[in-house]
C-alpha cells in the first residue's frame, strides 16, 4: 500500500495554463507538506498544513494555491504557469502528535512548463 | 531560524569503503530533531536514519551511523562497507520540537551527491 501518493507524476504543460498535483496519505498523519526541487536539487518548503490548517507559508508567489480538503489530502492549485516553475514538487507527511518529525514523502510530481 | 548546511556537493567512495558526509546547522532550540535522507536516482525520498538532539548516544541503523556532536551543532553521517545502492543524494534535516510553535517545519541542506563506483 502506498503511505504518500501524488497524482500526476509527470506533467508538462504550456506557460500560462492552470495545473493541480494532488496528494493523499494513508498514514493517519495530521501534517502535511508541499516541497519543490529544483534543477539544483535543492529542496525548499513551501507550504505545511496541520489538521487542514495552513501553519507554514514561506515566500511562495500567490499563483501558488494549497488546498486541503480533509487531513489525508494536500492539493497544489499553480495558476498562470512560468518556466521557472519546472521542478519535482514533493508531498509529504508527518505524525505532529508524537515527538517525531519524521516526514514520509511521495514519489514527486515532475513539472515541466513549455 | 534554523539553517543546515552540507559544505560537500559531490562525492565519491570506492564499493566497500567508508564514506562520511558532514553536516552543520545552527539553531537556538534546545530540543530538535536531525535527519539524513536519502534521495536515488528513482527520486524517491527515503529516510536513513535520525538523532534526537536529547539523547547523547550516536544513532545507527546497520551500516549508516552518525557522529552526533551538540556543542559544535554537527552531525555527520558514515556509511560503512559501502554498496552501488548507496549512490544517492543525502539530505540533512533538522526540525522543531512539537513544543515550539513552529513545530512541524524541516530544514533540509542543500545536498550531497553521493557516488559508489565499484
Amino acid at each position: 500500500d502506498t503511505a504518500v501518493s501524488q497524482t500526476p507524476k509527470y506533467l508538462v504543460t504550456q506557460m500560462g495554463n492552470d495545473k493541480s498535483i494532488k496528494c493523499e496519505q494513508n498514514l493517519g498523519h495530521d501534517t502535511m507538506y508541499w516541497y519543490k526541487q529544483d534543477s539544483k536539487k535543492f529542496l525548499k518548503i513551501m507550504f505545511s498544513y496541520n489538521n487542514k490548517e495552513l501553519i507554514i507559508n514561506e515566500t511562495v508567489p500567490n499563483r501558488f494555491s494549497p488546498k486541503s480538503p480533509d487531513k489525508a489530502h494536500l492539493n497544489l492549485h499553480i495558476n498562470s504557469l512560468e518556466l521557472g516553475d519546472s521542478a519535482v514538487y514533493f508531498c509529504a507527511s508527518s505524525p505532529r502528535q508524537v515527538l517525531d518529525y519524521e516526514q514520509y514523502f511521495g514519489p514527486g510530481t515532475r513539472l515541466t512548463v513549455t | 531560524a534554523q539553517t543546515v548546511t552540507q559544505s560537500q556537493p559531490e562525492m565519491s567512495v570506492q564499493e566497500a569503503e567508508t564514506v562520511t558526509l558532514s553536516c552543520t546547522y545552527d539553531t537556538s532550540e534546545s530540543n530538535y530533531y536531525l535527519f539524513w535522507y536519502k534521495q536515488p536516482p528513482s527520486r524517491q525520498m527515503i529516510l536513513v536514519i535520525r538523532q534526537e538532539a536529547y539523547k547523547q548516544q550516536n544513532a545507527t541503523e546497520n551500516r549508516f551511523s552518525v557522529n552526533f556532536q551538540k556543542a559544535a551543532k554537527s552531525f555527520s553521517l558514515k556509511i560503512s562497507d559501502s554498496q552501488l545502492g548507496d549512490t544517492a543524494m543525502y539530505f540533512c534535516a533538522s526540525s522543531f520540537s512539537y513544543l515550539n510553535t513552529n513545530a512541524g517545519k524541516s530544514t533540509f541542506g542543500d545536498g550531497t551527491t553521493l557516488t559508489v563506483k565499484p
